[in-house]
Protein backbone atom coordinates (compact mmCIF):
# COMPACT_ATOMS: atom_id res chain seq x y z
CA UNK A 1 0.00 0.00 0.00
CA UNK A 2 1.21 3.68 -0.95
CA UNK A 3 -0.99 4.95 2.10
CA UNK A 4 -1.69 8.21 1.70
CA UNK A 5 -0.18 10.19 -1.05
CA UNK A 6 -0.19 14.66 -1.49
CA UNK A 7 1.16 16.21 -4.58
CA UNK A 8 3.02 18.26 -5.23
CA UNK A 9 5.38 18.10 -2.49
CA UNK A 10 5.92 22.05 -2.83
CA UNK A 11 4.56 24.92 -4.50
CA UNK A 12 4.74 28.83 -5.04
CA UNK A 13 1.93 30.98 -5.71
CA UNK A 14 1.05 34.82 -6.49
CA UNK A 15 -1.41 36.35 -4.65
CA UNK A 16 -5.17 36.05 -6.17
CA UNK A 17 -3.73 32.70 -8.14
CA UNK A 18 -6.28 29.36 -8.09
CA UNK A 19 -4.66 25.55 -7.57
CA UNK A 20 -5.77 22.55 -6.42
CA UNK A 21 -3.48 20.40 -3.70
CA UNK A 22 -3.84 16.29 -4.59
CA UNK A 23 -4.55 13.50 -1.88
CA UNK A 24 -5.31 9.83 -2.65
CA UNK A 25 -4.87 7.00 -0.27
CA UNK A 26 -5.21 3.51 -0.92
CA UNK A 27 -6.60 2.09 2.48
CA UNK A 28 -10.64 2.70 2.02
CA UNK A 29 -10.86 4.82 4.38
CA UNK A 30 -14.21 6.36 4.43
CA UNK A 31 -13.08 9.22 6.78
CA UNK A 32 -10.63 11.75 4.73
CA UNK A 33 -9.37 15.40 5.97
CA UNK A 34 -7.52 18.27 5.50
CA UNK A 35 -4.84 20.23 7.75
CA UNK A 36 -2.92 22.65 8.03
CA UNK A 37 -0.06 23.62 10.25
CA UNK A 38 1.56 26.95 11.52
CA UNK A 39 4.49 27.57 13.19
CA UNK A 40 3.39 27.91 16.89
CA UNK A 41 0.12 26.46 16.27
CA UNK A 42 -1.49 22.53 16.41
CA UNK A 43 -3.02 21.47 13.26
CA UNK A 44 -5.66 22.41 12.71
CA UNK A 45 -8.55 20.88 10.40
CA UNK A 46 -10.16 23.04 6.96
CA UNK A 47 -12.15 20.22 5.94
CA UNK A 48 -13.58 16.63 6.13
CA UNK A 49 -14.82 14.17 4.19
CA UNK A 50 -17.07 10.81 5.71
CA UNK A 51 -17.42 9.31 2.73
CA UNK A 52 -17.59 9.84 -0.90
CA UNK A 53 -20.14 12.79 -2.15
CA UNK A 54 -19.86 14.10 1.95
CA UNK A 55 -17.86 16.88 2.83
CA UNK A 56 -18.12 19.36 5.83
CA UNK A 57 -16.63 22.27 7.15
CA UNK A 58 -13.57 22.25 10.10
CA UNK A 59 -12.09 24.80 12.25
CA UNK A 60 -10.92 26.74 9.19
CA UNK A 61 -12.23 26.82 5.74
CA UNK A 62 -12.58 30.08 4.51
CA UNK A 63 -10.55 30.34 1.18
CA UNK A 64 -10.65 26.52 0.34
CA UNK A 65 -12.78 24.13 -1.02
CA UNK A 66 -13.13 20.60 -1.43
CA UNK A 67 -15.11 17.44 -3.37
CA UNK A 68 -15.08 14.19 -2.68
CA UNK A 69 -16.35 12.01 -5.58
CA UNK A 70 -14.54 8.63 -5.20
CA UNK A 71 -13.50 7.00 -1.71
CA UNK A 72 -9.60 7.19 -2.62
CA UNK A 73 -9.04 11.19 -3.59
CA UNK A 74 -9.87 13.81 -1.74
CA UNK A 75 -8.74 17.25 -3.86
CA UNK A 76 -8.23 20.44 -1.57
CA UNK A 77 -8.99 23.93 -3.74
CA UNK A 78 -7.67 27.74 -2.69
CA UNK A 79 -9.95 29.58 -5.61
CA UNK A 80 -7.77 32.82 -4.50
CA UNK A 81 -4.48 32.23 -2.59
CA UNK A 82 -3.46 34.88 -0.19
CA UNK A 83 -0.76 35.26 1.70
CA UNK A 84 -2.38 33.85 5.03
CA UNK A 85 -2.22 30.50 3.47
CA UNK A 86 0.99 30.42 3.22
CA UNK A 87 1.39 27.23 5.41
CA UNK A 88 2.25 23.15 5.40
CA UNK A 89 -0.97 21.22 4.28
CA UNK A 90 -1.31 17.79 5.29
CA UNK A 91 -4.20 15.45 4.18
CA UNK A 92 -5.14 12.80 6.56
CA UNK A 93 -7.33 9.57 6.05
CA UNK A 94 -8.76 6.73 9.05
CA UNK A 95 -11.05 4.49 9.45
CA UNK A 96 -14.95 5.37 10.35
CA UNK A 97 -16.83 2.83 12.79
CA UNK A 98 -20.22 2.60 13.06
CA UNK A 99 -21.00 6.00 11.59
CA UNK A 100 -18.85 7.48 13.91
CA UNK A 101 -14.64 8.15 13.55
CA UNK A 102 -12.87 4.93 14.92
CA UNK A 103 -10.14 6.13 17.34
CA UNK A 104 -7.90 4.06 15.71
CA UNK A 105 -4.42 5.24 13.91
CA UNK A 106 -5.04 8.27 10.91
CA UNK A 107 -3.02 8.05 8.52
CA UNK A 108 -0.87 11.35 7.47
CA UNK A 109 0.33 12.30 3.84
CA UNK A 110 4.33 13.78 3.21
CA UNK A 111 2.87 17.09 3.33
CA UNK A 112 3.01 20.42 0.81
CA UNK A 113 4.78 23.65 1.89
CA UNK A 114 2.79 26.01 0.10
CA UNK A 115 4.04 29.64 0.09
CA UNK A 116 1.76 32.62 -1.60
CA UNK A 117 3.58 35.99 -2.44
CA UNK B 1 -13.52 23.06 21.99
CA UNK B 2 -10.61 21.03 23.33
CA UNK B 3 -7.75 23.16 24.80
CA UNK B 4 -4.87 20.77 24.40
CA UNK B 5 -1.51 21.97 26.20
CA UNK B 6 1.49 20.25 25.77
CA UNK B 7 4.90 20.84 27.96
CA UNK B 8 7.80 21.61 27.62
CA UNK B 9 7.50 23.72 24.09
CA UNK B 10 11.36 22.22 23.16
CA UNK B 11 13.28 19.79 25.36
CA UNK B 12 17.02 19.26 24.91
CA UNK B 13 18.50 16.38 26.11
CA UNK B 14 22.10 14.42 25.97
CA UNK B 15 21.93 10.64 24.64
CA UNK B 16 20.85 8.03 26.83
CA UNK B 17 18.34 10.64 29.12
CA UNK B 18 15.08 9.54 29.95
CA UNK B 19 12.62 12.05 28.65
CA UNK B 20 8.83 12.80 29.64
CA UNK B 21 6.63 14.79 27.56
CA UNK B 22 3.40 15.98 28.97
CA UNK B 23 0.00 16.93 27.49
CA UNK B 24 -2.99 18.26 29.22
CA UNK B 25 -6.44 18.76 28.15
CA UNK B 26 -9.41 20.43 29.08
CA UNK B 27 -12.65 18.55 28.43
CA UNK B 28 -13.24 14.58 28.60
CA UNK B 29 -11.96 12.67 25.51
CA UNK B 30 -12.78 9.08 24.31
CA UNK B 31 -8.60 8.57 22.82
CA UNK B 32 -5.50 10.36 23.11
CA UNK B 33 -3.04 10.23 20.31
CA UNK B 34 0.47 10.91 20.13
CA UNK B 35 2.35 11.25 17.22
CA UNK B 36 5.98 12.08 15.62
CA UNK B 37 7.03 14.38 13.37
CA UNK B 38 10.37 13.82 11.82
CA UNK B 39 12.89 16.90 10.76
CA UNK B 40 11.35 16.01 7.18
CA UNK B 41 7.90 17.34 8.30
CA UNK B 42 6.18 13.55 8.08
CA UNK B 43 3.78 12.33 10.55
CA UNK B 44 3.49 8.91 11.81
CA UNK B 45 1.28 8.31 14.83
CA UNK B 46 2.71 6.53 17.60
CA UNK B 47 0.12 5.45 20.27
CA UNK B 48 -3.34 5.58 20.83
CA UNK B 49 -4.55 5.70 23.88
CA UNK B 50 -7.95 5.43 25.93
CA UNK B 51 -6.72 4.77 29.51
CA UNK B 52 -3.67 2.60 31.13
CA UNK B 53 -0.37 2.52 29.53
CA UNK B 54 1.77 1.38 26.41
CA UNK B 55 4.76 0.40 25.58
CA UNK B 56 6.56 0.15 22.35
CA UNK B 57 9.95 -0.41 21.83
CA UNK B 58 12.02 2.41 24.36
CA UNK B 59 8.91 4.66 23.82
CA UNK B 60 6.08 4.89 26.75
CA UNK B 61 2.82 6.49 26.67
CA UNK B 62 0.58 6.37 29.98
CA UNK B 63 -2.85 8.40 30.52
CA UNK B 64 -4.76 9.31 33.52
CA UNK B 65 -8.40 10.01 32.64
CA UNK B 66 -9.54 11.66 35.96
CA UNK B 67 -6.66 14.12 35.66
CA UNK B 68 -7.11 14.77 31.76
CA UNK B 69 -3.03 14.16 31.60
CA UNK B 70 -0.46 11.74 29.54
CA UNK B 71 2.84 11.89 29.52
CA UNK B 72 4.91 10.60 26.43
CA UNK B 73 8.33 8.53 28.12
CA UNK B 74 11.78 8.01 26.33
CA UNK B 75 13.74 5.66 27.46
CA UNK B 76 17.68 5.72 26.88
CA UNK B 77 17.34 8.47 24.07
CA UNK B 78 19.13 8.72 21.07
CA UNK B 79 19.46 11.38 18.19
CA UNK B 80 17.45 9.13 16.37
CA UNK B 81 14.54 10.32 18.74
CA UNK B 82 14.98 13.84 17.81
CA UNK B 83 11.43 15.24 16.36
CA UNK B 84 8.63 17.04 17.10
CA UNK B 85 6.22 14.75 18.85
CA UNK B 86 2.55 16.04 19.23
CA UNK B 87 -0.67 14.87 21.16
CA UNK B 88 -3.43 14.80 20.28
CA UNK B 89 -7.29 14.19 21.85
CA UNK B 90 -10.78 13.08 19.91
CA UNK B 91 -13.88 14.35 21.42
CA UNK B 92 -16.05 11.19 21.18
CA UNK B 93 -16.03 10.58 17.98
CA UNK B 94 -15.81 14.60 17.09
CA UNK B 95 -12.71 15.72 14.96
CA UNK B 96 -8.97 15.52 16.41
CA UNK B 97 -7.35 18.22 18.55
CA UNK B 98 -4.03 18.89 18.45
CA UNK B 99 -1.41 20.18 21.03
CA UNK B 100 1.48 22.42 19.72
CA UNK B 101 3.79 19.83 19.64
CA UNK B 102 7.31 19.63 22.14
CA UNK B 103 10.98 19.85 20.00
CA UNK B 104 12.96 17.34 20.69
CA UNK B 105 16.73 17.73 20.35
CA UNK B 106 18.96 14.59 21.21
CA UNK B 107 22.39 15.31 21.68
CA UNK B 108 25.33 12.82 21.14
Amino acid sequence: NAGVTQTPKFQVLKTGQSMTLQCAQDMNHEYMSWYRQDPGMGLRLIHYSVGAGITDQGEVPNGYNVSRSTTEDFPLRLLSAAPSQTSVYFCASRILAGGQLSTDTQYFGPGTRLTVL
Amino acid sequence: KNEVEQSPQNLTAQEGEFITINCSYSVGISALHWLQQHPGGGIVSLFMLSSGKKKHGRLIATINIQEKHSSLHITASHPRDSAVYICAVVWFGNQFYFGTGTSLTVIP
